[in-house]
């Protein structure tokens, strides 16, 4: 069956060090991927697209790589502030279905 | 509108009632989606329009669940009978991509909590 996986457990960081998040999924052959940011109570907020062809991409403190021989994409905020501190989902659109389905998201902690 | 909009923010109702959701989407955005969400988990897709077009409701957990655009902008969603399973997050987002592989970002709104009681 297809999954997507994302690490249940809060990533807990210090201020101005690299968080790094992992979304793997199986049984998908994503033509893309996304990431979206989600705060308590609020609607997710898109962050970036990253294409099959495309190994990574940047923006601002952002950087997400994909692999699709893994099956993995990763997902970097560099020098985190605690402002970073939400729930990080990635989505993909699976095989024959004709919309995004979402991981379940990773919390991440920045510590000031 | 400036963004997606959802109404009302909370319901709750009893065992048994019918409830509809309400989103009204970024205005030039041509395909709409629902999805439900529990606590702690990503959002679940139910369905998508394309304009006034259902092209996918496999995710409506059952036919107490129906969604209609009817004139391709405002879209509702409505649970009858509701069943204590049914309470969950509802959340709308809107894009102006085509969907399927054409889907670009989506835009969400901040979503409906429905408790059943």
């Amino acid at each position: 069956s297809q999954k997507i996986e994302q690490n249940s457990e809060a990533l807990n960081i210090q201020e101005g060090k690299t968080a790094t998040l992992t979304c793997n999924y199986t049984n998908y052959s994503p033509a893309y991927l996304q990431w979206y940011r989600q705060d308590p109570g609020r609607g997710p907020v898109f962050l970036l697209l990253i294409r099959e062809n495309e190994k990574e991409k940047r923006k601002e403190r952002l950087k997400v790589t994909f692999d699709t021989t893994l099956k993995q994409s990763l997902f970097h905020i560099t020098a985190s502030q605690p402002a970073d501190s939400a729930t990080y989902l990635c989505a993909l659109l699976g095989t024959g279905r004709r919309a995004l389905t979402f991981g379940s998201g990773t919390r991440l902690q920045v510590q000031p | 509108g400036a963004g997606v909009s959802q109404s009302p923010r909370y319901k709750v109702t009893k065992r048994g009632q019918d409830v509809t959701l309400r989103c009204d989407p970024i205005s030039s955005h041509a395909t709409l989606y629902w999805y439900q969400q529990a606590l702690g988990q990503g959002p679940e897709f139910l369905t998508y329009f394309n304009y006034e077009a259902q092209p996918d409701k496999s995710g409506l957990p059952s036919d107490r669940f129906s969604a209609e655009r009817p004139e391709g902008s405002i879209s509702t969603l409505t649970i009858q009978r509701t069943e204590q399973r049914d309470s969950a997050m509802y959340r709308c987002a809107s894009s102006p991509r085509g969907g399927g592989e054409n889907t670009g970002e989506l835009f969400f709104g901040e979503g409906s909590r429905l408790t059943v009681l």
